[in-house]
């Protein structure tokens, strides 16, 4: 119950691409969703968060679309660069915990 | 600029041997997170310190240790590292246990055991 799914493990995109990056979790008591880039020998950074009390969040080119009943949300990034090639994590929290998805090594060919 | 500063970058020990990782935090937050990571990976939690009150994850080996000798520093000691204890550390803080939108992790460590 404590899990959150993700996938693709990876994936490939052109420039100027679309990747999408999805998660499920079970555990209804999360009530913050973020999604965290990690760059090769650096710790996660915040990219961009939303709660379920909202179905869609945009920041900059990243989008967060949240379906509650589903227990499903999902990572946009709209006009991909090839400097967004790194290694995304969806995650759920409660309390004091964040629970990590298994990661998503997203790459963006010039 | 850096807040959360873990060192060093990389540590290379013997196995059994015991070493400690260091983390910093110039945020003044209440609480200091320490997450394993390996090799592709996503990052489990190990433990935090919530001020000076410890919390232990329930499947968290005897073998990881924690010391919190004031607010801004932690440290995680590893007693004595086996072969499969070789992974990043990352240190995170929090201004209080759910203070997710200034969750703040480190650079990490990264721990070889040989």
């Amino acid at each position: 119950q404590q899990q959150v799914k993700q996938s693709p493990q990876s994936l490939i995109v052109q420039k100027g691409g679309i990747p999408i990056i999805n998660c499920a979790y079970e555990n209804t008591a999360f009530d913050y969703f973020p999604w965290y880039q990690q760059f090769p020998g650096k710790g996660p950074a915040l990219l961009i968060a939303i709660r379920p009390d909202v179905s869609e969040k945009k920041e900059g080119r990243f989008t967060i679309s949240f379906n509650k009943s589903a227990k499903q949300f999902s990572l946009h990034i709209m006009d991909s660069q090839p400097g967004d090639s790194a290694t995304y994590f969806c995650a759920a929290a409660s309390s004091y915990k964040l629970i990590f998805g298994s990661g998503t090594r997203l790459l963006v060919r010039p | 600029d850096a807040m959360v500063i873990q060192n060093p970058r990389y540590q290379v020990t013997q196995f059994g041997k015991p070493v400690t990782l260091s983390c910093s935090q110039t945020l003044n937050h209440n609480v200091m997170y320490w997450y394993q990571q390996k090799s592709s990976q996503a990052p489990k939690l190990l433990f935090h310190y919530y001020d000076k009150d410890f919390n232990n994850e329930a499947d968290t080996p005897d073998n990881f240790q924690s010391r919190r000798p004031n607010t801004s520093f932690c440290f995680l000691d590893i007693r004595s590292p086996g072969l499969g204890d070789a992974a990043m550390y990352l240190c995170a803080t929090s201004r209080d246990p759910g203070g997710w939108d200034g969750y703040t992790f480190g650079s990490g460590t990264r721990l070889t055991v040989v």
